[in-house]
């Protein structure tokens, strides 16, 4: 079945510790995001990407990079996590990165200890 | 900074009732809506988008849009328990130095009850 896949579904990481989220997208879209869903904040963008080879910040981009080496592949890192980041990471794609709607992952739920 | 905003709810409504969710933008040059689903636990999934002015309906949803107010709204004909989910309303980011970019509001939590 086509879509977005994303692992972990869950974990639970030490403060201080790196964690990289997997995405991969087997629908060929350019644009692939990464948001973060925190109650009564909604959906907020960390990165994105707009074509393979390309990367751009989001609106809390502080404390996580990507990398975009293929069309199929988006992960995020945690370089060194702090309980802040404890939330629902939620990766999406979309066809061209203009009009196209966004596709989601079923999420990653991240604790920070 | 742009904003999109919804009524937080929780919105209730009984079923077989119209349910009405509305969304206002800030950015006059938005070209692009969507309107995502969310049930308790899951993922945002598209039910609707909508680019033009006016309505646009598919099946029991009916999407509207009214530029010049900037105002877009989802209507829910016949409400079953099942559409108890949380919308959230999306807006695309206008410029090429934004391409893709939507703007979530925080969403409006909706309950049919039986």
């Amino acid at each position: 079945i086509a879509g977005i896949t994303q692992a972990p579904t869950s974990q639970i990481l030490a403060a201080g510790r790196r964690m990289t989220l997997r995405c991969t997208q087997d629908m060929r879209h350019n644009a692939m995001y990464w948001y973060r869903q925190d109650l009564g904040l909604g959906l907020r963008l960390i990165h994105y990407s707009n074509t393979a080879g390309t990367t751009g910040k989001g609106e809390v981009p502080d404390g996580y990079s990507v990398s975009r080496a293929n069309t199929d592949d988006f992960p995020l890192t945690l370089a060194s996590a702090v309980p802040s980041q404890t939330s629902v990471y939620f990766c999406a794609s979309s066809e061209v990165g203009g009009d196209e709607p966004q596709h989601f992952g079923d999420g990653t739920r991240l604790s920070i200890l | 900074q742009k904003e999109v905003e919804q009524n937080s709810g929780p919105l209730s409504v009984p079923e077989g009732a119209i349910a009405s969710l509305n969304c206002t933008y800030s950015d006059r040059g938005s070209q692009s809506f969507f309107w995502y689903r969310q049930y308790s636990g899951k993922s945002p999934e598209l039910i609707m988008f909508i680019y033009s002015n006016g309505d646009k309906e598919d099946g029991r949803f009916t999407a509207q849009l009214n530029k010049a107010s900037q105002y877009v709204s989802l209507l829910i004909r016949d409400s079953q328990p099942s559409d108890s989910a949380t919308y959230l309303c999306a807006v695309n980011a206008p410029g090429s130095s934004t391409l893709g970019r939507l703007y979530f509001g925080r969403g409006t939590q909706l309950t049919v009850w039986p």
